[in-house]
Parts: structure tokens; C-alpha cells; sequence
């Protein structure tokens, strides 16, 4: 069973920074919630992950709330090259690697 | 640096044949994992395979098989192939102590 929830889709305007929201009520302790994206049937592309904090790198920043519960991907300023479906994904079990994929947010960037 | 190898592209089989995808992980890493993604939906876990060994398997028949080399290559073998085996076949490499996985760009299976 997937273990994230997430909304089907989403429209973004060019240029505008683009929120998106995943809950993961169930998380545990040590469970890092990660973020990946996938343009138009291409393998997944790895965004950002976090445990704890906030984290911000290149491509994105993550928020993560204090409870763990949910998360949100920011796209500071969304091109049209960033429309593409979004997976929020919390890794299944500690010290393996399986990963437990949704439905994912099919983020679409408006001109 | 290259990145997750997949080969091939593209393949069309028939129903009942056999078929097997083959897979080169990112450089240092020594973990592969398969996933299966329908049309429309998200990847589903298969297997994964590290020191030569499967690992962990998903909720995938006895029909799907693997295999991981002393390079750390990997094939995915499918028999007795059905119509429903048709989909995008996706492998993802990482180290075993690190977080993160790398996908490759896939294998795009139909079956006829």
C-alpha cells in the first residue's frame, strides 16, 4: 500500500514558484521522505530527500513540518521544462532500499 | 560519470516468450533494484539484488527472475510472458550504506 498522499495534479504559472504537497501521516522515526520527478515516460529523476529539517539544493527546496506528517516540494521559479509527474516517496523499511511509489501530482506549467 | 544504463530501448515479444532486460548501475554503486511501471501509473518494486543475491522482492510472480553480475551489472528475466507484462521496466542503482537511488531511463516491453 502506498503510503503517501498526494494530489492528482496541479497547474503552476511560468515564473512562479510551484508548492507541492504530500501528506505521509503514517512515517516513522528513522524514515526519509524523498522526492522524484518524471518527464514523459523517461526513468525518475532524483530531486531532494530529507529526514528532519528543511533541505534545499539546486533543483528544489523541501519543507518538512515539525510533526513529520507532511512535506512540500517548492519549485522557486517553475519553467515549462518542470511540467512532468511528482513522487512523493517514503522509503518502505530501514536499511533497504524499496521504494513504495504513488500515483505522484502531475505538475503542469503554464506560459 | 555515467549514469544508470538500460538496454534495450524498446522491445516487442509475443505472448509466452521469454525475455531479459539488462541493466549498468551508476559507477560505485553496487545495489540494483527493478521496477515494473504500468501506463499511468507509479513504479512497482520487483526485486533487488546486491552481492550477487536477491534481496527483497516485491509482489511479482516466480516468472520474473534476476540475476547480478561481479560487476555489479544486472538482468531482469521475464518468462512465459503475458499481455500484462507490457510496460516500462525501470532499474535504479545505489550504494548500499548511502539514501539515495538512481533510476536509468528504462526498457519499454510490449507484449503482442
Amino acid at each position: 500500500d502506498a503510503k503517501t498522499t498526494q494530489p492528482t495534479s496541479m497547474d503552476c504559472a511560468e515564473g512562479r514558484a510551484a508548492n507541492l504537497p504530500c501528506n505521509h501521516s503514517t512515517i516513522s522515526g528513522n524514515e526519509y521522505v524523498y522526492w522524484y520527478r518524471q518527464i514523459h515516460s523517461q526513468g525518475p529523476q532524483y530531486i531532494i530527500h530529507g529526514l528532519k529539517n528543511n533541505e534545499t539544493n539546486e533543483m528544489a527546496s523541501l519543507i518538512i513540518t515539525e510533526d513529520r506528517k507532511s512535506s512540500t516540494l517548492i519549485l522557486p521559479h517553475a519553467t515549462l521544462r518542470d511540467t512532468a509527474v511528482y513522487y512523493c516517496i517514503v522509503r518502505a523499511e530501514r536499511g533497504t532500499y524499496k521504494y513504495i511509489f504513488g500515483t505522484g501530482t502531475r505538475l503542469k506549467v503554464l506560459a | 560519470d555515467a549514469g544508470v544504463t538500460q538496454s534495450p530501448t524498446h522491445l516487442i515479444k509475443t505472448r509466452g516468450q521469454q525475455v531479459t532486460l539488462r541493466c549498468s548501475p551508476k559507477s560505485g554503486h553496487d545495489t540494483v533494484s527493478w521496477y515494473q511501471q504500468a501506463l499511468g501509473q507509479g513504479p512497482q518494486f520487483i526485486f533487488q539484488y546486491y552481492e550477487e543475491e536477491e534481496r527483497q522482492r516485491g509482489n511479482f510472480p516466480d516468472r520474473f527472475s534476476g540475476h547480478q553480475f561481479p560487476n555489479y551489472s544486472s538482468e531482469l528475466n521475464v518468462n512465459a510472458l503475458l499481455l500484462g507484462d507490457s510496460a516500462l521496466y525501470l532499474c535504479a542503482s545505489s550504494f548500499l550504506v548511502g539514501v539515495t537511488q538512481y533510476f536509468g531511463p528504462g526498457t519499454r516491453l510490449t507484449v503482442l
